[in-house]
């Protein structure tokens, strides 16, 4: 299966500030989703990344808060706009693998203050 | 619209005892199904997933599970609980690759807690 290496793992950020995510794939995916896990919660689906296309957002997430870049196969990164404290949160990223298991990155703990 | 309810937000099982956690999903066409592991301060780990098949599925750490197409769940069991076996676990699912836009949607999880 792919392997995911995420960063940072985790950050402490000033609110109104913003924050990029990357997310390196070690094979080329065609899909790769971008998750948030609010504290004790379960993950919600923010937005499905396509290279060379804009990303799809799901209901209640907008590109303008947390646009997202897909410039090739292996990589994408999302941003955090304009933060206040509910976006703390861990988020992560994923791809689907070749025998249809999705693989996750190890994610980012952010806390904003 | 795909949906998957996990019974139980926390289950509590003496170690040894059988670990039952409850998972029923919803889709519109025949769904892969998967159970993930999350540690404390971990990612997340696949345990194990149905995709076609034989609808029992063996997994990792001695987990299984059975999907029921007639019943719509896809419960996780492991005969005899360990105390590593704490964490929250997640049932999630997605459209096959030929049937639509293949996003996982996870369960509201449920924390297993392993006591002596």
């Amino acid at each position: 299966s792919a392997v995911i290496s995420q960063k940072p793992s985790r950050d402490i950020c000033q609110r109104g500030t913003s924050l990029t995510i990357q997310c390196q794939v070690d094979s080329q995916v065609t899909m790769m989703f971008w998750y948030r896990q609010q504290p004790g919660q379960s993950l919600t689906l923010i937005a499905t990344a396509n290279q060379g296309s804009e990303a799809t957002y799901e209901s209640g997430f907008v590109i303008d808060k947390f646009p997202i870049s897909r410039p090739n196969l292996t990589f994408s990164t999302l941003t955090v706009s304009n933060m206040s404290p509910e976006d703390s949160s861990i988020y992560l990223c994923s791809v689907r693998g070749g025998t249809y298991g999705y693989t996750f990155g190890s994610g980012t703990r952010l806390t904003v203050v | 619209a795909q949906s998957v309810t996990q019974l139980g937000s926390h289950v509590s099982v003496s170690e040894g005892a059988l670990v039952l956690l409850r998972c029923n999903y919803s889709s519109s066409v025949p769904p892969y199904l998967f159970w993930y592991v999350q540690y404390p301060n971990q990612g997340l780990q696949l345990l194990l997933k149905y995709t076609t098949g034989a609808t029992l599925v063996k997994g990792i750490n001695g987990f299984e599970a059975e999907f029921k197409k007639s019943e719509t769940s896809f419960h996780l069991t492991k005969p005899s609980a360990h105390m590593s076996d704490a964490a929250e676990y997640f049932c999630a699912v997605s459209d096959p690759p030929e049937g639509g836009y293949n996003k996982l949607i996870f369960g509201a999880g449920t924390r297993l807690a392993v006591h002596p």
